[in-house]
């Protein structure tokens, strides 16, 4: 079957500029999840989506904002970019996300210059 | 602030046990503790998950104390390609937040 799809790869913005990076889960996944990951912080928890309702949220600025669609399909929505923010941005997809593991994607590399 | 810690690094040989440990003292208390696996530029692969004592699946196995503050990933006999960053995850925070382990670089020699 196929697995979380995360569009697009690779994204180059630049400062000020927002954007929005794209999850789709494996099919029959209700709960979708963010990550950002970058060498010095780690992987940190942005923000959990289960039936199109935000669960829980990370300790990110309200610069990052997240939805997820009657489809299970996600986006993450960045604003106002600052240099800091690049990073891998991970999601990860499960049937309800309290009892399962997490299946991830390969990621959205996203770099502020 | 609580955080979730593991070595930073850890070296082996071909064919030894390699034990992990993730100490986790802010767990949730009635949530799963999860291992990943992660190769560079992928995203984490899931190895194991449990909730207390002992669990094994035909890659490795995970010890949880009665505590569970900590957990322990035992992956048997390594090969090369167990060359990877490990993490475990957990609930924190009364179980609103999802948080990673510091990550452990485990490289496999001959």
């Amino acid at each position: 079957k196929a697995g979380v799809t995360q569009t697009p790869r690779y994204l180059i913005k630049t400062r000020g500029q927002q954007v929005t990076l794209s999850c789709s889960p494996i099919s029959g996944h209700r709960s979708v999840s963010w990550y950002q990951q970058t060498p010095g912080q780690g992987l940190q928890f942005l923000f959990e989506y289960f039936s199109e309702t935000q669960r829980n949220k990370g300790n990110f600025p309200g610069r990052f904002s997240g939805r997820q669609f009657s489809n299970s399909r996600s986006e993450m929505n960045v604003s106002t970019l600052e240099l800091g923010d690049s990073a891998l941005y991970l999601c990860a997809s499960s049937f309800q996300g309290d009892l399962d593991g997490y299946t991830f994607g390969s990621g959205t590399r996203l770099t502020v210059v | 602030l609580a955080k979730t810690t593991q070595p930073i690094s850890m070296d082996s040989y071909e064919g030894q046990e390699v034990n992990i440990t993730c100490s986790h003292n802010n767990i949730a208390t009635n949530d799963y503790i999860t291992w990943y696996q992660q190769f560079p530029s992928q995203g984490p692969r899931f190895i194991i998950q449990g909730y207390k004592t002992k669990v094994t699946n035909e890659v490795a196995s995970l010890f949880i104390p009665a505590d569970r503050k900590s957990s322990t990933l035992s992956l048997p006999r390594v090969s090369l390609s167990d060359t990877a960053v490990y993490y475990c995850l957990v609930r924190t925070g009364g179980g609103n937040k999802l948080t990673f382990g510091t990550g452990t670089q485990l490289k496999v020699e001959l």
